[in-house]
């Protein structure tokens, strides 16, 4: 069962660097997601692409963080001059989506837990 | 405005012992209603989805829930729990379009041996 992989699963480091991170969807599906979740919460939506069209971002995504899908396949999420509120765990998740779909259901991936000393 | 409410940041139960884990929402649109498992240091697991079918859902690992129109509840209920149960649940209603999931804050379930 090839679910949805995400790379790294912890990654540590120094405030001031950049980070990526990538995910693997579910092969088939159209629709890709990043959420991040701080200890002790539920998910925030980041950002999501149908296909390789980045379709919305969330004001919480600021002009450090720069998200890519570019064939539709696997998505990186970078984090420029990381600060230690940047620390999280981030989650990707993918979805089938035909038409209006709004009921198909997110296949999340392990996380990549981030920590910024 | 969309929002889901879970009632109990903790619940605690002793093995064996029925689960009910509850969530209350409030939606203008016909909602699409989704719990999610967290396990320690893993993603999120759907256990079940509503969609507007049958108002009692059945979901993976023994779960289930009921979908309550006139009191805008979604409870997630389990007869006998597991000590493999123990996790962080989700509630989660999605507005029209996929993106927009409205997440509640979670419950921890503990159980007790």
């Amino acid at each position: 069962d090839t679910g949805v992989s995400q790379d790294p699963r912890h990654k540590i480091t120094k405030r001031g660097q950049n980070v990526t991170f990538r995910c693997d969807p579910i092969s088939e599906h159209n629709r890709l997601y990043w959420y991040r979740q701080t200890l002790g919460q539920g998910p925030e939506f980041l950002t999501y692409f149908q296909n390789e069209a980045q379709l919305e971002k969330s004001r919480l995504l600021s002009n450090r963080f720069s998200a890519e899908r570019p064939k539709g396949s696997f998505s990186t999420l970078e984090i420029q001059r990381t600060e230690q509120g940047d620390s999280a765990m981030y989650l990707c998740a993918s979805s089938l989506a035909r038409g209006i779909a709004y009921n198909s259901p997110l296949h999340f991936g392990n996380g990549t837990r981030l920590t910024v000393t | 405005a969309q929002s889901v409410t879970q009632l109990d940041s903790h619940v605690s139960v002793s093995e064996g012992t029925p689960v009910l884990l509850r969530c209350n929402y409030s939606s203008s649109y016909s909602p699409s209603l989704f719990w999610y498992v967290q396990h320690p240091n893993k993603g999120l697991q759907l256990l079940l989805k509503y969609t507007s079918a049958a108002t009692l859902v059945k979901g993976i690992n023994g779960f289930e829930a009921e979908f309550k129109k006139s009191e805008t509840s979604f409870h997630l209920t389990k007869p006998s729990a597991h000590m493999s149960d123990a996790a962080e649940y989700f509630c989660v209603v999605s507005m029209d379009s996929n993106y927009q999931l409205i997440w509640g804050a979670g419950t921890k379930l503990i159980i007790k041996p």
